[in-house]
């Protein structure tokens, strides 16, 4: 099975500044045949299901705003907020769709600081 | 509309079964592998399971597999997850989640139902 492991566990940011998460995969997630990293990022707020943020790595979701944003590629991937709001305190989780089981991160708590 | 509904959780005691039911849409039903994600109290999600779009493919988490199994009921438009010798660490919030297709991702979820097993 693939391993993903975040980091940091935690952090607090101040509105308005950056916020940076990375993700790590034992294995590269890249699918050699359309140069694509299954590579997915999810936030996921108190009470709800997680909603899909980014896919192949830096792919925004249609109607995500475009302070998030996923880059990285083969084994080392980071989730960035330009510029943290209020709204945005939840967790989020990295996940790779290269192979069953589709093992996700541990998560990252994102809060105010 | 995109809408996934899931539905079955329950308190159940160690050792007892349960079926969870994940309702679709059509076109959902017809052309999207369904994932199942759980989340246990406090804790990070999990993959479950996945059955494909018609059927012909499931995988399973190593933690689940020989207990769970998943399929589709094609008359209701709705996919299951029989969950059988329940154990204290199944309990957790039990996700559906429509596949992304080529995008590979889960780009829709369920609400969520939770599943207590408990003596």
């Amino acid at each position: 099975d693939i391993v993903m492991t975040q980091s940091p566990d935690s952090l607090a940011v101040s509105l308005g500044e950056r916020a940076t998460i990375n993700c790590t995969s034992s294995q590269s997630v890249l699918y050699s045949s359309n140069n694509k990293n299954f590579l997915t990022w999810y936030q996921q707020k108190p009470g709800q299901p997680p909603i899909l943020l980014v896919y192949w790595a830096s792919n925004r979701k249609s109607g995500v705003p475009d302070r998030f944003s996923g880059s990285g590629s083969g084994t080392n991937f980071t989730l960035t907020i330009s510029s943290l709001q209020a709204e945005d305190v939840a967790v989020y989780y990295c996940q790779q769709c290269y192979s069953t089981p589709w093992t996700f991160g541990q998560g990252t708590k994102v809060e105010i600081k | 509309q995109v809408q996934v509904v899931v539905s079955g959780g329950d308190v159940v005691q160690p050792g007892r079964s349960l079926r969870l039911s994940c309702a679709v849409s059509e076109v959902i039903f017809s052309n999207y592998d369904i994932h199942w994600v759980r989340q246990a109290p406090g804790k990070g999600l999990e993959w479950v399971a996945v059955i494909s779009y018609d059927g012909s493919d499931k995988y399973y988490a190593d933690s689940v597999k020989g207990r769970f199994t998943v399929s589709r009921d094609k008359s209701k438009n709705t996919v299951s997850l029989q969950m059988n010798s329940l154990r204290v660490e199944d309990t957790a919030i039990y996700y559906c989640a429509k596949d992304g297709g080529a995008e590979r991702s889960l780009d829709v979820w369920a609400r969520g139902t939770t599943v207590t097993v408990s003596s």
